[in-house]
């Protein structure tokens, strides 16, 4: 069965500092797809990133990066420079290919709390 | 539409009614998905459509929730006899092809007194 856990359930930070999202999932699949979105206070689910199990190069997009390793089964988020607009709930999340015949339904982790103080 | 829409975006019911939801996904998007996300279960798929069919409806937590898709667009959740544990914000994904990104909508709360 498919799993994805993020382990940190609220983080408080001050505005400019760093901060890294942790995510890690369990799958039998050998392709899959990992995801972030992210939920601000007005409750509409934003894409950020999706990945597929075949590339392991990091990804950076403006103050975003991510960092996927599969020998660890991992893929965290890391936010630079924080800001107060930041501040939102961050779900990661892991789907199983067609070629697996599924559906590529999302499993989501229990998502994480992020808020940023000015 | 520019986005996934839903309606209607509140829902207040007592319990034993029976409830609609309704999600209009992107246009031409064939791929269309129904989640829950609730304080207690965080976020539970329920059902996916290819075009007017379900080939995965194995998120459905009771025969009391069905869903249909009409000419490969609108998609109603119908709720029968609600129940208090029904409550919960029903979120509506869709996605222009099997294996493309899910784009979600702004959601229905839902509350069943």
């Amino acid at each position: 069965a498919q799993k994805v856990t993020q382990a940190q359930t609220e983080i408080s930070v001050v505005e400019k500092e760093d901060v890294t999202l942790d995510c890690v999932y369990e799958t039998r699949d050998t392709t899959y797809y990992l995801f972030w979105y992210k939920q601000p206070p007005s409750g509409e689910l934003v894409f950020l990133i999706r990945r597929n199990s075949f590339d392991e190069q990091n990804e950076i997009s403006g103050r975003y990066s991510w960092n996927f390793q599969k020998s660890t089964s991992s893929f965290n988020f890391t936010i630079t420079a924080s800001q107060v607009v930041d501040s939102a709930v961050y779900f990661c999340a892991l789907s199983e290919s067609l070629t697996q015949g599924g559906s590529e339904k999302l499993v989501f982790g229990k998502g994480m709390k992020l808020t940023v103080n000015p | 539409g520019a986005g996934v829409s839903q309606s209607p975006s509140n829902k207040v019911t007592e319990k034993g009614k029976d409830v609609e939801l309704r999600c209009d996904p992107i246009s031409g998007h064939t791929a269309l998905y129904w989640y829950r996300q609730s304080l207690g279960q965080g976020l539970e798929f329920l059902i996916y459509f290819q075009g007017n069919s379900a080939p995965d409806k194995s998120g459905l937590p009771s025969d009391r929730f069905s869903a249909e898709r009409t000419g490969g667009s609108v998609s109603t959740l119908t709720i029968q006899r609600t129940q208090q544990e029904d409550s919960a914000v029903y979120l509506c994904a869709s996605s222009f092809s099997q294996g493309a990104i899910q784009f979600f909508g702004p959601g229905t709360r839902l509350t069943v007194l």
